[in-house]
């Protein structure tokens, strides 16, 4: 069984702090990917990034950055400089190898205030 | 860029009637899921399907759902006697390119809000 927790169920900031939301996962595959997936209040899921199980370099892309840390099954990830617009929820997710399931976190909900 | 459509984007329906919503997943894809979020909820899983047949499935996924992929581009979902805690968006997503590597990722249509009255 795999499962995904985001303790955090709602964090709000003011523009231009910065933020982490948490993950921490727990699987028995030794095999998997990890991701995160913002969901606007429009409610598409809008895929931010995927991180498979052999790679733990950190990765940062302009504002976000995602710390995977295997010792301790996390996956956190943070906004650097908020903005209004990064107001939306955020799911962690991981699949196993073979595909067939990806299981969410409960999602933590981000409000930032101009 | 392919992507996964969803049709209806909402349907309002009334209790014990079915319904149908559509997905026409990513062309080349192995895989495809149905996935619903309750509103304010969590993305849950319901089931994934692959070979003509379902691969997985989740303790929602009951008697009253069936999944159907009637030709080579549509994939259905049917719950056969709608229940107000039916109300939900349904996500459809697709994976597993059949001509290059698997790197994992779901992608998601935009999803089909079902309202149950």
């Amino acid at each position: 069984a795999q499962k995904v927790t985001q303790a955090q169920t709602e964090i709000s900031v003011v523009e231009k702090e910065d933020v982490t939301l948490d993950c921490v996962y727990e699987t028995r595959d030794t095999t998997y990917y990890l991701f995160w997936y913002k969901q606007p209040p429009s409610g598409e899921l809008v895929f931010l990034i995927r991180r498979n199980s052999f790679d733990e370099q950190n990765e940062i892309s302009g504002r976000y950055s995602w710390n995977f840390q295997k010792s301790t099954s996390s996956f956190n990830f943070t906004i650097t400089a908020s903005q209004v617009v990064d107001s939306a929820v955020y799911f962690c997710a991981l699949i196993n190898n073979a595909g067939n399931m990806l299981t969410f976190g409960g999602g933590t909900r981000l409000m930032v205030k101009p | 860029e392919p992507e996964v459509t969803q049709t209806p984007s909402h349907q309002v329906t009334q209790m014990g009637q079915e319904v149908i919503l559509r997905c026409v997943p990513i062309s080349n894809h192995l895989y495809f899921y149905w996935y619903r979020q309750i509103l304010g909820q969590k993305v849950e899983f319901l089931v994934s399907f692959y070979n003509n047949e379902i691969s997985e499935k989740s303790e929602i996924f009951d008697d009253q759902f069936s999944v159907e992929r009637p030709d080579g581009s549509n994939f259905t979902l049917k719950i056969r006697s709608t229940k107000l805690e039916d109300s939900a968006m349904y996500f459809c997503a697709s994976s597993v390119p059949s001509d290059r590597m698997n790197t994992g990722e779901l992608f998601f249509g935009e999803g089909s809000r079902l309202t149950v009255l």
